[in-house]
């Protein structure tokens, strides 16, 4: 079956450090790829998406590239802020056999930026 | 715009206890898709109705959980009766109308989180 797996975290970074997240995801297909986001005390917000192989999604600073050869999503983004601080989960969506397009998520990883 | 609302947004009970969770979807969005996170886990896929239609419930883990959705609207979790393992936080998302490119964002909720005691 589908699965992602995610770099456990938490992540304490300063304010204005470097953000690696990796990801990794096995699958059937050619499936699309999520970054998506939770910030405290709301639902999960899509960051950012890729939908074929080398393709780069981006938003808001962040980015990851598809990289079918090895299977990753790396998240990543130059300079954090305080305001980045939330829960960023790596996703995947392919077409189950009842052709529903089913989310399979990381486990997730908090990231607490501190000034 | 208004999102995905979901009520309660958290919920204490005891085990054997029922509990109905809802879930609003944004106006017009055929597609509507339940997800449960339990601590320490992943956040896994549950259900996915197309209007009115179960179109896929494999995520369902047993029989005492039932979805439904009326008129293709609302949609409703109820689980009866309540086991320990349940506890997590349950996701809403919809999304609308699958097109031709298979693939659309789903919007999701800000959860409801059950506490089974």
């Amino acid at each position: 079956g589908n699965s992602v797996t995610q770099m456990e975290g938490p992540v304490t970074l300063s304010e204005e450090a470097f953000l690696t997240i990796n990801c990794t995801y096995t699958a059937t297909g050619y499936p699309s790829l999520f970054w998506y986001v939770q910030y405290p005390g709301e639902g999960l917000q899509l960051l950012l998406k890729a939908t074929k192989a080398d393709d780069k999604g981006s938003n808001k600073g962040f980015e990851a590239t598809y990289r079918k050869e090895t299977t990753s999503f790396h998240l990543e983004k130059g300079s954090v802020q305080v305001s980045d601080s939330a829960v960023y989960f790596c996703a995947l969506v392919a077409i189950s056999g009842a052709g529903s397009y089913q989310l399979t998520f990381g486990k997730g990883t908090k990231l607490s930026v501190i000034p | 715009e208004a999102g995905v609302t979901q009520f309660p947004s958290h919920s204490v009970i005891e085990k054997g206890q029922t509990v109905t969770l809802r879930c609003d979807p944004i106006s017009g969005h055929d597609n509507l898709y339940w997800y449960r996170r339990v601590m320490g886990k992943e956040i896994k896929f549950l259900l996915h109705f197309v209007k009115e239609s179960k179109q896929d419930e494999s995520g369902m883990p047993n029989n005492r959980f039932l979805a439904e959705r009326t008129g293709g609207t609302y949609s409703t979790l109820k689980v009866q009766p309540a086991e320990l393992e349940d506890s997590g936080v349950y996701f809403c998302a919809s999304s609308p109308k699958t097109g031709t490119s298979g693939v659309n964002e789903q919007f999701f909720g800000p959860g409801t989180r059950l506490t089974v005691l």
